[in-house]
């Protein structure tokens, strides 16, 4: 079965540092999100990203952060300049239309220290 | 905006109890509803879900029913097993916003 392959699982990180987590979505799948889960907290929505371009994001989602489909295979999340309360899980997923299907992958856990 | 909420757990059981975990929404229009399942140390995984109003989602033992009259999608199983103990979160999906918004998880353990 198809699945969306996050690396790393996990990521230790020092404050300040710029991070970039990776996930490679299923081969014909068009849209792409990212969402984060802190510890013991809900799934929040960070940005969707369709056509090369994002097409939605969250009020989490500011000059820190940015996506990129570098090659068209891989879909990856920039985090610029960490700081400790973006320690968290960061799962990707991806769907073939909008997000009635999406499929999402283990999720990269990301320890600022 | 949107909003999901999930009755609040841990919730436990014992193995073959009946389960049902309470899911709401708050949403303009005909949003589309899921059911994800999070075991120990693994991601997100689509249990179930319906597209519409009445609609039942079905998977593994669990059903939910779509209801837009009390807009709720709760999620039952008739008899559950330790295998089932996991994180559940109730989301719901809108085409205009192109995003799943999640309920605050509920966790379940399933004791033998």
């Amino acid at each position: 079965e198809p699945e969306v392959t996050q690396t790393p699982s996990h990521q230790v990180t020092q404050m300040g540092q710029e991070v970039i987590l990776r996930c490679v979505p299923i081969s014909n799948h068009l849209y792409f999100y990212w969402y984060r889960q802190i510890l013991g907290q809900k799934v929040e929505f960070l940005v969707s990203f369709y056509n090369n371009e994002i097409s939605e994001k969250s009020e989490i989602f500011d000059d820190q952060f940015s996506v990129e489909r570098p090659d068209g295979s891989n879909f990856t999340l920039k985090i610029r300049s960490t700081k400790l309360e973006d320690s968290a899980m960061y799962f990707c997923a991806s769907s073939g239309g909008g997000l009635t299907e999406a499929f999402f992958g283990q999720g990269t856990r990301l320890t600022v220290v | 905006g949107d909003s999901v909420t999930q009755m609040e757990g841990p919730v436990t059981l014992s193995e073959e109890a009946f389960l049902t975990i309470n899911c709401t929404y708050t949403a303009t229009g005909y949003p589309s509803l899921f059911w994800y399942v999070q075991y120990p140390g693994e991601g997100l995984q689509l249990l179930l879900k319906a597209t519409k109003a009445d609609d039942k989602g079905s998977n593994k033992g669990f059903e939910a029913t779509y209801r837009k009259e009390t807009t709720s999608f709760h999620l039952e199983k008739g008899s559950v097993q330790v295998s089932d103990s996991a994180v559940y979160f109730c989301a719901l999906y809108k085409a205009a916003g192109n995003k799943l918004t999640f309920g605050g998880g509920t966790r379940v353990l399933v004791k033998p």
